[in-house]
């Protein structure tokens, strides 16, 4: 079963910052968080992925809460090719250094004018 | 770079009959790839894990006798469909670890719609 949970739909105005949140209470110490997103019928996008420390690259910010139960994908400025379908997913591992990505419902984000 | 091309995009066939989906890794060697399926308005399922030269470990209620999935080289791994029904028609999408690249992770290809008729 997927380890996260996120709200089901949110929607943000163009040109805003899009707050996306995720609980992930019973992450273990080793961890990741990974955050994609799919647009309709095509397949899921990387974003950002961290273990505790706040990360950030060209898409997007990642800020982990110091327990590490909760986190939130920040995109600075939400344009309306963001809509899409966001992915909040704990990697569980599978052997010590691999693991897989379970998928919890996501969020749909709509981007609106 | 941490390309996966899947292939076909779509396939429509016949109850009964089998059908073969590929997965390439393009511009890296990917030990591990994962086979998911996608229902309408649905999350993505992981249905197994395939791991280069050994057999895939399927997640509990994934028929493997159903799913055949091989991976016979570190840049190739198949999903067959067997006696395919109209409910497998469905998205299945394949994604590979990317080793030694943090930034990617895992790549995700494009998906193939299969169509059950």
């Amino acid at each position: 079963d997927a380890k996260t949970t996120q709200p089901t739909s949110m929607d943000c105005a163009e040109g805003r910052a899009a707050n996306l949140p995720c609980n992930h209470s019973t992450i273990s110490g080793n961890e990741y968080v990974y955050w994609y997103r799919q647009i309709h019928s095509q397949g899921p996008q990387y974003i950002i992925h961290g273990l505790k420390n706040n990360e950030t690259n060209e898409m997007a910010s990642l800020i982990i809460t110091e327990d590490r139960k909760s986190s939130t994908l920040i995109l600075p400025h939400a344009t309306l090719r963001d809509t899409a379908v966001y992915y909040c997913i704990v990697r569980v591992l599978i052997s010590s250094n691999t693991g897989k990505l379970i998928f919890g419902q996501g969020t749909t984000l709509q981007v609106k004018p | 770079g941490a390309v996966v091309s899947q292939h076909p995009s779509w396939v429509i066939c016949k109850s009964g009959t089998s059908v073969k989906i590929e997965c390439r890794s393009l511009d890296f060697q990917a030990t591990t790839m994962f086979w998911y399926r996608q229902f309408p308005k649905q999350s993505l399922m992981l249905m197994a894990t395939s791991n280069e030269g050994s057999k895939a470990t399927y997640e509990q209620g994934v028929e493997k006798d159903k799913f055949l999935i091989n991976h016979a080289s570190l840049t190739l791994s198949t999903l067959t469909v067997t006696s395919a029904h109209p409910e497998d028609s469905s998205f299945y999408i394949c994604s590979a670890r990317v080793t030694g690249a943090p930034a990617y992770g895992y790549t995700f290809g494009s998906g193939t719609r299969l169509t059950v008729v």
